[in-house]
């Protein structure tokens, strides 16, 4: 049984780009849910998706946006990159509610320069 | 929205020593879990516990929910425990996202 899976592992960009991340829950999970954590710092919820629609969404700006597929698997975008955008992206998945328990992946982590 | 404090933030013990790691959380919560985060960046689960007690293995984690705090106790520690451990909740009332805390960053001394 496969877990939650994130693709690229690591990511390098330049301030300005765009850049797509990737998740696929682990079987049987319905909601996906994002987090962005800084050097140092606890994850910070971005967003969440349940059928195939953003449901909640945490103090970020509009340039990270995401979508889910049919299949549950989510894509988080961010435009328009700003150093401070260099992190480690965390994928989460759940049964239904977040008040289930979450999963995390291993994460992606961005650099821009 | 709610906030969630841990303690202490750092912890330097020797191998074989017993831990307990504090979360206070400012609201009532539909969920609770604790993580390790390993140096890789992957978060462990460790126990889904909005209230009660758990065990396992050497781990056990306590909720008093009308107290808003949760203890994680950590018995006989070995190297490999080292990491950081964070809290996490989801309000009651509020998103559905889990808000961390900073995290206790645990070192195990051989």
């Amino acid at each position: 049984d496969a877990g939650v899976t994130q693709s690229p592992t690591h990511l390098i960009k330049t301030r300005g780009q765009q850049v797509t991340l990737r998740c696929s829950p682990k079987s049987g999970h319905d909601t996906v849910s994002w987090y962005q954590q800084a050097l140092g710092q606890g994850p910070q919820f971005i967003f969440q998706y349940y059928e195939e629609e953003e449901r909640q969404r945490g103090n970020f700006p509009d340039r990270f946006s995401g979508h889910q597929f049919p299949n549950y698997s989510s894509e988080l975008n961010v435009n328009a990159l700003l150093l401070g955008d260099s992190a480690l992206y965390l994928c989460a998945s759940s049964r239904g509610l977040a008040k289930n328990i979450q999963y995390f992946g291993a994460g992606t982590r961005l650099s821009v320069l | 929205g709610i906030q969630v404090e841990q303690s202490p933030p750092d912890l330097i013990l020797q191998e074989g020593a017993n831990s307990t790691l504090r979360c206070n959380f400012s609201d009532s919560v539909n969920n609770l879990q604790w993580f390790h985060q390993n140096p890789w960046g992957q978060l462990i689960n460790l126990f889904y516990i909005p209230s009660g007690t758990k065990q396992n293995g050497r781990l056990s984690a306590t909720t008093v929910a009308t107290e808003r705090y949760s203890l994680l106790y950590i018995s006989s520690s070995q190297t490999t425990d080292s990491g950081v451990y964070f809290c996490a909740v989801v309000s009651g009332g509020g998103a559905d996202g889990l808000t961390f805390g900073k995290g206790t960053h645990l070192i195990i001394q051989p």
